[in-house]
Formats: structure tokens, C-alpha cells, sequence
């Protein structure tokens, strides 16, 4: 069966800073993997996603992702938070692609500090 | 306009009630779902249609009961409500059609109590 795993509950960081938040997953194939962020009181919106080629993917708001299968790896990075940022961020992989059946992280809550 | 749309957004009961969570989406998607985020924020999917056909469905107890009465539209009914159904539920929708996207798009999710 398939897993994600965010090690991280919670994370804090200074406005400006850079951010990573790690994600490690547990699938036989070849996953897709996707970064969504929930921002208070809002549903999940999606970042980013990775299903093949270049591993390192562009998302929107500044974030990016790189893929490294050696680590079973997709860490969620963005070189300067803005305040905004502040957010739960969901890891998630799919077997088929399709977003049919995701199988979501624990998610990471990001404070910024200003 | 919203694109995926849930009432309401907020729902307080008693145990033993039974309540509805309507959900509509005006995307043109084929695939809605149905996820539950506990309290911990841990999401799990509950149920997806596609074309009104339910594909997904997963250990759920059978007091929840979706209904798709069309493509726009997936409605979750709960009866005699408990305790651990408190969660916030979450409407989804994506387009199975359009081959690999991978992209949900959710609601703004219903914050369910039970008392």
C-alpha cells in the first residue's frame, strides 16, 4: 500500500527566510506525487505535481519540489516565505495520476513570523 | 462564482441525528469526492463518483450514504450521527476525461459537531 510521510508537524519560520518542508513516500511504482496547501478555513488548493521527466517541478506562489526516487523523496521548497505562506501543506501520492485516489501526508502547519 | 460549492459550511447536532452535506461544482468535471479531515487534519477519501457512478468507496460505515442525482452534484447523508464523525468534510471534484491532470479541486469544506 501506498504512504506518504511528513516528518515535520510543525515548522516555523521567519518572513524572508527559505522554507523546506520534507515529504517521504512508500509506493512500488512510479508515484505522482503533488503539494497541496490549505489555508485556514479553506479547502486545499494544489501546488504542485510530479509525474515524470525533470525532477525538479515549478508550482505556483514561488514553490517548487524536487523528485529524488534514491530517497523516495519529494521535499516542498521556496527560497524566501512571504507572511502569506502561512498554511497547512499536504504531501500527497497517486497511483494513477488521475487524482483518483490520493493518498494524503499528515500535513505540515507553517508559521511565519514576521 | 465558487467553483466547488458546499452547504453548509457549518453543522452542530446531536448523537443519533441524521444531517445532509450538499456539495455542486460548476467546473464541467466527471469525478467528485467526498474526504474527511479528523481533527488532527489527517484527509482520507470516504467517496468518489464519476458520471454519477460511484467508483471509490471506502471503509466507511454504511450510515453515510453519497448520492450523485447528477454530474454537478454529490450529496453525503449521515444517519444517527456519533461523536467520531466530528470532522471537517471535504467536497472534490476533478476531470477523470481529461486524462492525467492529477489536480483536485475542493470546497471550502463542512465543519461537522456532533454533541
Amino acid at each position: 500500500a501506498q504512504s506518504v510521510t511528513q516528518p515535520d508537524i510543525h515548522i516555523t519560520v521567519s518572513e524572508g527566510a527559505s522554507l523546506e518542508l520534507r515529504c517521504n513516500y512508500s509506493y512500488g511504482a512510479t508515484p505522482y506525487l503533488f503539494w497541496y496547501v490549505q489555508s485556514p478555513g479553506q479547502g486545499l488548493q494544489l501546488l504542485l505535481k510530479y509525474f515524470s521527466g525533470d525532477t525538479l517541478v515549478q508550482g505556483i506562489k514561488g514553490f517548487e519540489a524536487e523528485f529524488k526516487r534514491s530517497q523516495s523523496s519529494f521535499n516542498l521548497r521556496k527560497p524566501s516565505v512571504h507572511w502569506s505562506d502561512a498554511a497547512e501543506y499536504f504531501c500527497a501520492v497517486d497511483r494513477a495520476g488521475t487524482a483518483s485516489k490520493l493518498t494524503f501526508g499528515t500535513g505540515t502547519r507553517l508559521q511565519v513570523t514576521l | 462564482d465558487t467553483a466547488v460549492s458546499q452547504t453548509p459550511k457549518y453543522l452542530v447536532t446531536q448523537m443519533g441525528n441524521d444531517k445532509s452535506i450538499k456539495c455542486e461544482q460548476n467546473l464541467g468535471h466527471d469525478t467528485m469526492y467526498w474526504y474527511k479531515q479528523d481533527s488532527k487534519k489527517f484527509l482520507k477519501i470516504m467517496f468518489s463518483y464519476n458520471n454519477k457512478e460511484l467508483i471509490i468507496n471506502e471503509t466507511v460505515p454504511n450510515r453515510f450514504s453519497p448520492k450523485s442525482p447528477d454530474k454537478a452534484h454529490l450529496n453525503l447523508h449521515i444517519n444517527s450521527l456519533e461523536l467520531g464523525d466530528s470532522a471537517v468534510y471535504f467536497c472534490a471534484s476533478s476531470s477523470l476525461a481529461g486524462g492525467i491532470t492529477g489536480e483536485l479541486f475542493f470546497g471550502e469544506g463542512s465543519r461537522l459537531t456532533v454533541l
